[in-house]
């Protein structure tokens, strides 16, 4: 089972709102991450959590929360978003965290974000 | 600085042709390198990883080369089907002393479609 599970599939949320994604693996992985992407581009990284801890934030505005409850789910809270913030969020999860070990990265079907 | 490009951005076949999709990158101190899959408005599947010591993997109809020297990975599709339509991402992981292997490095992709 290489399966990562994001809900939920489409959320619209206003610009004083308060909502949150949550991202869930039973692979045994160590490593959780979040990403945004944007249409016709690539994915880029936000946050990674290894053994629960978060290792890297990738100057996210602190608009984004994110959380790690235990080994298996990954939570995004958001709150006061903007417009620009619409896009397709992925959760992805690996055996290892970097620089080293089986970073193999497996990825969620993602959540689409519409900001109005 | 690493940058990873992928040739061609679009590609158009009829069914049953075997057919080549190539990533390139700039520095050869990589970690791995992983081929993903993404249909329109979904998630990343992941295809193939290579190691950085590895020459190629395969999975089915999809072989995935690596040659570091020459900074070039090709996927390789054997007897394309419509449902193989999506774009194909290729990403890099630095190696640990190159730098800033915390994150995939992502071409922009190819998007595939093979026609009944």
């Amino acid at each position: 089972d290489t399966e990562v599970t994001q809900t939920p599939k489409h959320l619209v949320m206003g610009m004083t709102n308060k909502k949150s994604l949550k991202c869930e693996q039973h692979m045994g992985h160590r490593a959780m991450y979040w990403y945004k992407q944007k249409a016709k581009k690539p994915p880029e990284l936000m946050f990674v959590y290894s053994y629960e801890k978060l290792s890297i934030n990738e100057s996210v505005p602190s608009r984004f929360s994110p959380e790690c409850p235990n080994s298996s789910l990954l939570n995004l809270h958001l709150h006061a978003l903007q417009p620009e913030d619409s896009a397709l969020y992925l959760c992805a999860s690996s055996q290892a965290a970097p620089p080293s070990g089986n970073t193999e990265a497996f990825f969620g079907q993602g959540t689409r974000l519409t900001v109005v | 600085k690493q940058e990873v490009t992928q040739i061609p951005a679009a590609l158009s076949v009829p069914e049953g042709e075997n057919l080549v999709l190539n990533c390139s990158f700039t520095d050869s101190a990589i970690y791995n390198l992983q081929w993903f899959r993404q249909d329109p408005g979904k998630g990343l599947t992941s295809l193939l990883l290579i190691q950085s010591s590895q020459r190629e993997q395969t999975s089915g109809r999809l072989n995935a080369s690596l040659d570091k020297s020459s900074g070039r990975s090709t996927l390789y599709i054997a007897a394309s089907q419509p449902g193989d339509s999506a774009t194909y991402l290729c990403a890099v992981r630095n190696s640990i002393n190159a730098g800033n292997n915390r994150k995939l490095i992502w071409g922009l992709g190819t998007s595939l479609a093979v026609n009944p």
